[in-house]
């Protein structure tokens, strides 16, 4: 299993640029999310899945879309990109249910908007 | 809103040094909490912690929960280079989605 994976992992942006970061698992996991990550703010939520169709707004959803058409994608897309959305980007999966929340990351997307 | 704080934000100690990380929590409907290490990549999993007074240990580390008092702790015994990371705290709380509220994270740095 290749978990869960992340492209591009490094990407420049000019202000009102758009682009999708891809986000794949291949675990089967029906919650996926997306985080953002700056110095001394921890990982915010920015949106997240419950499953192939269902999506939800999460912390910091604004300027930020997502859609789940399948089970393996979660792609996020920048609309017109902003300096303040330069950070590092993580996907998120794990299984459905209560058993255990504990979310497997992919490796990143560092993101700077100039 | 859920709220997660960790102290202290930054700690540096020296190799054999046993320190303690704390995360108190403010959550609706809690379900559990989660420690993260995270080594400039992706966060790692270390425990989950659902039940109070109940130890998780796996080596040196070891966490504890205070469902009562509201936070948990993060002990490393025996401290080594390698422990020097970003310990990540997180709650799950309110429905069964898959929503974790983070804390700002601990910066450990462990000096040889």
């Amino acid at each position: 299993n290749a978990g869960v994976t992340q492209t591009p992992k490094f990407q420049v942006l000019k202000t009102g640029q758009s682009m999708t970061l891809q986000c794949a698992q291949d675990m089967n996991h029906e919650y996926m999310s997306w985080y953002r990550q700056d110095p001394g703010m921890g990982l915010r939520l920015i949106h997240y899945s419950v499953g192939a169709g269902i999506t939800d707004q999460g912390e910091v959803p604004n300027g930020y879309n997502v859609s789940r058409s399948t089970t393996e994608d979660f792609p996020l897309r920048l609309l017109s990109a902003a300096p303040s959305q330069t950070s590092v980007y993580f996907c998120a999966s794990r299984p459905g249910g209560s058993s255990s929340y504990e979310q497997y990351f992919g490796p990143g997307t560092r993101l700077t908007v100039t | 809103e859920d709220k997660v704080v960790q102290s202290p934000l930054s700690l540096v100690v020296h190799e054999g040094d046993t320190v303690t990380l704390n995360c108190s929590y403010e959550v609706t409907n809690f379900r559990s909490l989660l420690w993260y290490k995270q080594e400039k990549k992706a966060p790692t999993f270390l425990f989950m912690l659902t039940s109070s007074g109940i130890e998780k240990k796996s080596g040196r580390l070891s966490s504890i929960l205070d469902k009562k008092e509201l936070f948990s702790i993060l002990n490393i015994t025996a401290t080594q280079t390698g422990d020097s990371a970003v310990y990540l705290c997180a709650v799950k709380g309110g429905t069964s989605y898959g929503k974790l509220t983070f804390g700002q994270g601990t910066i450990l740095t462990v000096h040889p």
